[in-house]
C-alpha cells in the first residue's frame, strides 16, 4: 500500500523554525518527484515546494522562497521541509504529496499532478 | 500566476442528482487541469487529471471535460459519499495553482 506519513508539526512563535518529515512507503521513493502543499485553516490549497528524484533540483512558491528548504533522504525514504523565519501566515496543514507517476528513466519530467497525499501535519505560528 | 475561478461556491443536492462543477482559468491552460475531492478532516484525493482522465480507482460516475479556459467536473448520479469540497488545479503555467473550491452538500 502506498503511504505518506507526515510528522514534525507543532506550535512555534513568529521567527521560529520547524522541520517537517514525510515517511514514504509502498512505492519506489527514489523514482518519485515529491511536493509539499499547504492549507491554511478553513482555506484552499497552495503548492509550496517540489524536489526532483535525486534532490538536486528544487523549486519554491515565492511566498516561502529563501525561508523554506525542501530535501530528501532516498536511503531512508523520507522527504523533509525545513521552515525558518516562520510567519503567522505560514499557519497551515502541510501535506506531503507525490507526483502522480514515478519513473527511473533519465530525463523523465514530472506531471505536477498530486497523488497520493499524506494525512497532513499542522503548523501553527503564533505569539 | 494563473487564477482559477470555481463556481458555484456551494451546492446542496440529493442522491441521484446529476451535478456539474465549473472551473475557469484566467488564461488558456490547454488541457492541463486536474480535479481533487477533499472530505472534512481528510487529505485531498485526485479524481481527474489532464482535464478528462480518471485517476486510478475513481468511479466512472466522475467525468471531466473542457480545454483552454473553461472546464467542468460532472458527477452523473450523486452518491451519499460524494460530499466534500472539490478543487481544480492547473499545471500549465508555473507555479501550480488551485481554485478556491466548490462545496457539495448532500
Amino acid at each position: 500500500e502506498v503511504q505518506l506519513v507526515e510528522s514534525g508539526g507543532g506550535s512555534v512563535q513568529p521567527g521560529g523554525s520547524l522541520r517537517l518529515s514525510c515517511a514514504a512507503s509502498g512505492f519506489r521513493f527514489s523514482d518519485s518527484w515529491m511536493h509539499w502543499v499547504r492549507q491554511a485553516p478553513g482555506k484552499g490549497l497552495m503548492w509550496v515546494s517540489r524536489i526532483d528524484r535525486d534532490g538536486t533540483a528544487t523549486t519554491y512558491a515565492d511566498s516561502v522562497k529563501g525561508r523554506f528548504t525542501i530535501s530528501r533522504d532516498n536511503a531512508n525514504n523520507t522527504l523533509y521541509l525545513q521552515m525558518n523565519s516562520l510567519r503567522v501566515e505560514d499557519t497551515a496543514v502541510y501535506y506531503c504529496t507525490r507526483d502522480r507517476l514515478t519513473s527511473p528513466f533519465l530525463g523523465y519530467l514530472p506531471e505536477n499532478w498530486f497523488d497520493p497525499w499524506g494525512q497532513g501535519t499542522l503548523v501553527t505560528v503564533s505569539s | 500566476e494563473v487564477v482559477l475561478t470555481q463556481s458555484p461556491a456551494t451546492l446542496s443536492l440529493s442522491p441521484g442528482d446529476r451535478v456539474t462543477l465549473s472551473c475557469r482559468a484566467s488564461q488558456s491552460i490547454s488541457s492541463d487541469l486536474a480535479w481533487y475531492q477533499q472530505k472534512p478532516g481528510q487529505a485531498p484525493r485526485l479524481l481527474i487529471y489532464d482535464a478528462s482522465n480518471r485517476a486510478t480507482g475513481i468511479p466512472a460516475r466522475f467525468s471531466g471535460g473542457g480545454s483552454g479556459t473553461d472546464f467542468t467536473l460532472t458527477i452523473s448520479s450523486l452518491e451519499a459519499e460524494d460530499f466534500g469540497i472539490f478543487y481544480c488545479q492547473q499545471r500549465s503555467i508555473w507555479p501550480p495553482t488551485f481554485g478556491a473550491g466548490t462545496r457539495v452538500e448532500i
